[in-house]
């Protein structure tokens, strides 16, 4: 079993529909997370991070953290065609923002 | 502001050869980590670089070394090239080791023959 799992897709929406990306993780240990959006040959652009539990907002953007289900989510609201691309989980235990594990990443197809 | 550069962008190589990966990191940042791609996967640590000294190794053969220089850039150098090692093989930078989040550059593709 591997430490985070996140389904592959691809997720298919239109233009203007509120997108939701989850991970799921088992090592209780893992304190940072984060989201990353990767276009095709590009590198991870780093989206948003938290640290432990709750939410944060960023623009269009939100991520959620549910510690005691092992569970971050990130919602994209009025989703646009420039958001297709792979969305990358990471997380990382109390060493900080070192040895990120990254999830299989979840390829998001918005169709205007 | 440059981001995080890496060179060359593209490489073919033979098996049991060995290739040098750089990266030169944003300005301003001091810690260099290095990831492994494979198509469909998420990226995989290799190594962490802080002030020129090794911070944090992954599960990778003993094929696989890094060094920082004085300006902060990094060379990733892998020995005895295999099939396996073909991936995508990015470089990330942040202010300050463990505290700061990582930002990646646009990676080296390597294809082993």
């Amino acid at each position: 079993q591997k430490e985070v799992e996140q389904d592959p897709g691809p997720l298919s929406v239109p233009e203007g529909a509120i997108v939701s990306l989850n991970c799921t993780y088992s090592n209780s240990a893992f304190q940072y997370f984060m989201w990353y959006r990767q276009y095709s040959r590009k590198g991870p652009e780093l989206l948003m991070y938290t640290y432990s539990s709750g939410n944060k907002e960023d623009g269009r953007f939100t991520a959620q953290v549910d510690k005691s289900s092992k569970y971050i989510s990130l919602f994209i609201r009025d989703s646009q065609p420039s958001d297709s691309a792979t969305y990358l989980c990471a997380m990382s235990d109390n060493t900080g923002f070192q040895k990120l594990v990254f999830g299989t990443g979840t390829r998001l197809l918005v169709s205007p | 502001d440059a981001g995080v550069t890496q060179s060359p962008t593209h490489l073919i190589k033979t098996r049991g050869q060995h290739v040098t990966l750089r990266c030169s990191p944003i300005s301003g940042h001091k810690s260099v980590s290095w990831y492994q791609q494979v198509l469909g996967q998420g990226p995989q640590f290799i190594f962490q670089y802080y002030e020129k000294e090794e911070r944090g190794r992954g599960n990778f053969p003993d094929r696989f070394s890094a060094r920082q220089f004085p300006n902060y850039s990094s060379e990733l150098n892998v020995n005895a090239l295999l099939l396996g090692d073909s991936a995508l093989y990015l470089c990330a930078s942040s202010f300050e080791g463990a505290n700061s989040p990582l930002h990646f550059g646009n990676g080296t593709r390597l294809t082993v023959t």
